[in-house]
């Protein structure tokens, strides 16, 4: 079975300490999605790609967080510093966008704990 | 802008009751796409239903039913006879179809907890 594969899955980490995510999307799918799930905001959209190129990352707060694909097999989320309200998990998922939007595979999560 | 409102934040329901998830939708968009999507204590989302914005025909999938009403920017979802198993947290979704666009806006979650 074809998987989004994202690491780690849990990390727990001390305010200040850089932290990075990482997604193995699924081969062929062309956007990759980052999305944060914490009880209050629910699921929010932070950063999405399509064909490697970013499209949009206006939910993700620009000083301290990063996101990139150095191919076509890696994602990247990266958030430096870190702060205790980053605590949540974070979904990578990819699709394949063919004209239409389709249904998107999400990754187990990577929960994160900053201290 | 795109929402989505999924007004009922916890449900409890006894093994073998019918339950309707409720979806509310809001798009400037003309032709946009519907999703359902189940997540279990495992955590992972898993796909259930896509529909675009021209095919209002009602489905059904086994025990799950899905009834798609433009009129009233709805796309509700029925688990009929549910099981413990059906316990998850549910999201319904929307995406542009703008190709420039494509991300997907997610409700808040219903989470349904189903008892023996």
């Amino acid at each position: 079975d074809a998987r989004v594969t994202q690491t780690p899955r849990h990390k727990v980490t001390e305010m200040g300490q850089e932290v990075t995510m990482r997604c193995q999307p699924i081969l062929g799918h062309n956007t990759v999605f980052w999305y944060r799930q914490t009880m209050m905001q629910g699921l929010e959209l932070l950063a999405y790609f399509r064909n490697r190129a970013p499209l949009d990352d206006s939910g993700m707060p620009k000083d301290r967080f990063s996101a990139e694909m150095p191919d076509a097999t890696l994602a990247t989320l990266k958030i430096q510093p870190s702060e205790p309200r980053d605590s949540a998990v974070y979904f990578c998922a990819s699709g394949l966008r063919a004209g239409v939007p389709g249904e998107l595979f999400f990754g187990e999560g990577s929960r994160l704990t900053v201290l | 802008a795109q929402k989505v409102t999924q007004a009922q934040t916890e449900i409890s329901v006894v093994e073998k009751e019918d339950v309707t998830l409720d979806c509310v939708y809001e798009t400037r968009d003309t032709t946009y796409y519907l999703f359902w999507y189940k997540q279990p204590p495992s955590g992972e989302l898993v796909f259930l239903i896509r529909r675009n914005s021209f095919d209002e025909q009602n489905e059904i999938s086994g025990r799950y039913s899905w009834n798609f009403q433009k009129s009233t920017s709805s796309f509700n979802f029925t688990i009929t006879a549910s099981q413990v198993v059906d316990s998850a947290v549910y999201f319904c979704a929307l995406s542009e179809a703008d190709t420039n666009a494509g991300k997907s806006t997610f409700g808040d979650g219903t989470t349904l907890t189903v008892k023996p």
